[in-house]
């Protein structure tokens, strides 16, 4: 495997399920960053870990909740998510956090909340 | 508030056309303008980026012309191509530790 890889590709899940979404990066980077992806709305920064410690919550409700085990890996964690929630979730990893380091994103997880 | 605003929101041109999508923003500490391709069912993918002490940069049919005064910035693609139709999104950043801000996208059809 190589880049940035997601899993799964495609998630379809109801209000009142939990599920996750994996993340694995294999470019050696120490940052890694979740963006939400909606039709004709600018990518949404959800969070950042940089050095596996969470540095940004871009005001995310609790209903989505990441994990950072290790630089390689980082997870989303959904529950009773809404109908809202429906969008592609983007995983990226860079050497380190700042905008001057080039983002490479995964293919993302198409969610369809129902 | 966008922070960065991108034009048009569709663009359809024909085969060895020039493309053209604008940016402006508002935040005069940005000092890092990169531009993202993305195909359908892939993620977004670094296409080329800029600094604001150069007023032009070029890479193949590719350039980045940047107005720093006008706080302005676009993209033209030249000879544009069917392989080039892709939503291309502009953005911006502090190059210290600090996020990168995208644009809302232009989806691009080249027709033949």
């Amino acid at each position: 495997e190589t880049g940035v890889t997601q899993t799964p590709r495609h998630l379809v899940m109801g209000m009142t399920n939990k599920k996750s979404l994996k993340c694995e990066q294999h470019l050696g980077h120490n940052a890694m960053y979740w963006y939400k992806q909606s039709a004709k709305k600018p990518l949404e920064l959800m969070f950042v870990y940089n050095f596996k410690e969470q540095t940004e919550n871009n005001s995310v409700p609790s209903r989505f909740s990441p994990e950072c085990p290790n630089s390689s890996h980082l997870f989303l964690h959904l529950h009773t998510l809404q109908p809202e929630d429906s969008a592609l979730y983007l995983c990226a990893s860079s050497q380190v956090a700042g905008g001057g380091y080039e983002q490479y994103f995964g293919p993302g997880t198409r969610l369809t909340v129902t | 508030q966008q922070q960065v605003k991108q034009s048009p929101q569709s663009l359809i041109v024909q085969k060895g056309g020039i493309s053209i999508i604008n940016c402006a923003y508002e935040n005069t500490a940005f000092d890092y303008f990169p531009w993202y391709q993305q195909f359908p069912g892939k993620g977004p993918a670094l296409l080329i980026a800029i600094r604001p002490d150069v007023s032009e940069k070029k890479e193949g049919r590719f350039t980045i012309s940047f107005n720093k005064s006008a706080k302005q910035f676009s993209l033209h693609i030249m000879d544009s191509q069917p392989g080039d139709s892709a939503t291309y999104f502009c953005a911006a950043a502090k190059t210290s530790y600090d996020k990168v801000i995208f644009g809302p996208g232009t989806s691009l059809s080249v027709i033949p």
